[in-house]
């Protein structure tokens, strides 16, 4: 079974600071990695994925991630932070052949002070 | 990009009481969909998978004759929560999968249902 950990359940960080959060997977075979985000009242919106290929994935609003196999690692990051990316953040992966649904980290909120 | 929406964004029943919550698919066709429920403050867990013209497949622990899926066509699929008490509040997001080897899901907004 698939598992993945965030470890940073809450995060503060002021504007223009880096920004990296945690995510670790637990899985025997390939998978695809994620990371979504819900803004406040707002749905879940794709940040990046990872299918194959170059292990930095860039992604929108500045974000990127970078895959670790060896580490079993999807860790976010972003080099400044603004105000309006305060939100919820869900790392997820599925698997690359059978079960397409994914399973989510249990999502770290970041709170950006301006 | 593609769009999913969910119907109603909020509904308050009475315990006991059935809901019925639709997700569609607005400009593609998929063949597959997700039903999630996410806790305050948790995150999302599966709770079934829909599958165009075939029975749904449960999570374990997901009671199936509680939470009705019916997925008719490849553009809706539909939850029915039956009788519904107050441990069913929760907030219920869809997702769809999009055809043709794709493996990105795309979320509902979401439905927040309480039940009192």
């Amino acid at each position: 079974a698939q598992s993945v950990s965030q470890h940073n359940h809450h995060v503060i960080l002021s504007e223009a600071a880096s920004l990296e959060l945690g995510c670790n997977y637990s899985y025997g075979g390939t998978v695809n990695l994620f990371w979504y985000v819900q803004y406040p009242g707002q749905h879940l919106q794709l940040l990046l994925k990872y299918f194959s290929g170059d292990p930095l994935v860039k992604g929108i609003k500045g974000f990127e991630a970078e895959f670790i196999k060896s580490k079993f690692s999807f860790n976010l990051r972003k080099p400044s932070v603004q105000w309006s990316d305060t939100a919820e953040y869900f790392c997820a992966v599925n698997a690359l052949r059978g079960r397409r649904a994914l399973t989510f980290g249990s999502g770290t909120r970041l709170q950006v002070q301006p | 990009g593609a769009v999913v929406s969910q119907h109603p964004s909020r509904v308050i029943c009475k315990s006991g009481t059935s809901v019925k919550i639709e997700c569609r698919s607005l400009d593609f066709q998929a063949t597959t969909m997700f039903w999630y429920r996410q806790f305050p403050k948790q995150s999302l867990m599966l709770m079934a998978t829909s599958n165009e013209g075939s029975k749904a497949t449960y999570e374990q622990g997901v009671e199936k004759d509680k939470f009705l899926i019916n997925h008719a066509s490849l553009t809706l699929s539909t939850l029915t929560v039956t009788s519904a008490h107050p441990e069913d509040s929760s907030f219920y997001i869809c997702s769809a999968l999009l055809s043709g080897g794709y493996n990105e899901q795309f979320f509902g907004p979401g439905t927040r249902l309480t039940v009192l």
